[in-house]
């Protein structure tokens, strides 16, 4: 079965950084690109980044190109989201999905992280 | 970047009927719609990738249709778990964008 379990959210200042997790069961980790998408309150859901099977490519919305970096960990099935100088508007539930064909297989069940002073 | 505009945002239905979803996409995604299904307490699920392709195990009461700007999810003969939100989502394109939802609810 495969699973996803996200964390290392919370409660952050605006400007500062915060790093986001994600461990990945029941499937070969290293043969799926994965992604991270997000849920403001009460809000749709929004596509934040990308990264291929083997990191060698990533894609990023607009709002957090040069703030944000995903990357992997194939030895360790782990995926992360490096979320730096951060805003109000990146307050969300963050998903970690699997992707194949620019769709999103399996999710997990999210990570809230609250940008506030 | 391609917007997605769904349709009804809100719908209302019984069990046993059936009900249509429609998302219009703001240029031609081919065939390439996504359609998810969200509800409280469980991950979310994706129902139909390629606009009309059921994923493993999405029950074939599900049907996707569709192709350039417009697409449709149908429910045939509803079941009380099918009640939650919907979202479609473009997948021909970075950046990747969804639909508003659509909160499917009991009548």
């Amino acid at each position: 079965e495969v699973q996803l379990v996200e964390s290392g959210g919370g409660l952050v200042q605006p400007g500062r950084s915060m790093k986001l997790s994600c461990a990945a069961s029941g499937f070969t980790f290293s043969n799926y690109g994965m992604a991270w998408v997000r849920q403001a309150p009460t809000k749709g859901l929004e596509w934040v980044a990308t990264i291929s099977y083997d990191g060698s490519s990533t894609y990023y919305r607009d709002s957090v190109k040069g703030r944000f970096t995903i990357s992997r960990d194939n030895a360790k099935s782990t995926l992360y989201l490096q979320m730096n100088s951060l805003r109000s508007e990146d307050t969300a539930t963050y998903y970690c999905t699997t992707t194949a064909l620019y769709y999103f297989d399996y999710w997990g069940q999210g990570v809230m992280v609250t940008v506030s002073s | 970047d391609v917007q997605m505009t769904q349709s009804p945002s809100y719908l209302a239905a019984s069990p046993g009927e059936s009900v249509s979803i429609s998302c219009k996409a703001s240029k031609s995604i081919n065939t390439y719609l996504a359609w998810y299904q969200e509800k409280p307490g469980k991950s979310n699920k994706i129902l139909i990738y390629s606009g009309s392709t059921l994923q493993s195990g999405t029950p074939s009461r599900f049907s996707g249709s569709g192709s350039g700007t417009d697409f449709t999810l149908t429910i045939r003969s509803l079941e009380p778990e099918d009640f939650a939100v919907y979202y479609c989502q473009q997948h021909n394109e970075y950046p990747l964008t969804f639909g508003s939802g659509t909160k499917l609810e009991i009548k």
